[in-house]
């Protein structure tokens, strides 16, 4: 079975401090994995993937993660938030594309 | 191009009433997906369309729970009698099946609250 683990269900971070969201998943099978962000009120919107080739994937807004096999890791970064990062973060893994699991999300909340 | 409409975006009732959730996926994606996000679940795939076929409903919670796709451009989630419990945030998301990104296209979803 697949599951995905976010550790961290909120994390404070200071504006232009770097940030790292964590991303852990267990499948048995090769697997997709993506990164969504939700702000208030709003649905999700996708902020990158990983189908295959490079394992440094970079997405919108300055966000990177990269896919780390042999720790089941699938890490969110950005070297500098802005306070408009402020919003929830969801990991998501899936191994045929019709069905996304998700993580229980981590509230990113950036201070001044 | 319109993203993935949802209606309505808020609701109120109270328990034992029939609730109806709206959907109109984007035009041309053929798979459409329900999820319900609550505080202390996140969020729970509960049911999910390929081609108005519904192909894996595992996730819908009860029998008091149900849905429909009669055509590619509209799905309802129906909840009949609902009760205090049910009350969520309730997402519809689209994809294009077998495509190779993968990536859902949520809407702004439909907060529903049962008294």
């Amino acid at each position: 079975a697949q599951s995905v683990t976010q550790l961290d269900s909120q994390v404070p971070v200071f504006e232009e401090a770097p940030v790292e969201l964590r991303c852990n998943y267990s499948s048995s099978v090769s697997v997709y994995l993506f990164w969504y962000v939700q702000y208030p009120n709003q649905g999700l919107q996708l902020l990158l993937k990983y189908l295959s080739g490079s394992t440094l994937v970079k997405g919108i807004n300055g966000f990177e993660a990269e896919f780390n096999k042999s720790q089941t890791s699938f890490h969110l970064r950005k070297p500098s938030v802005h306070i408009s990062d402020t919003a929830e973060y969801f990991c998501a893994v899936t191994f045929n594309t019709d069905k996304l699991i998700f993580g229980t999300g981590t509230r990113l909340q950036v201070f001044p | 191009d319109a993203g993935v409409i949802q209606s309505p975006r808020h609701e109120v009732t109270e328990m034992g009433q029939e609730v109806t959730l709206r959907c109109k996926p984007i035009s041309g994606h053929n798979s459409l997906f329900w999820y319900r996000q609550t505080m202390m679940r996140g969020l729970e795939l509960l049911i999910y369309f390929n081609n108005n076929v519904p192909i894996d409903d595992s996730g819908m919670p009860e029998d008091r729970f149900s849905a429909k796709m009669p055509n590619a451009s509209f799905s309802t989630l129906k909840i009949q009698p609902s009760e205090p419990r049910d009350s969520a945030v309730y997402f519809c998301a689209s994809s294009l099946r077998r495509s190779d990104t993968g990536e859902l296209f949520f809407g702004e979803g439909s907060r529903l609250t049962v008294l």
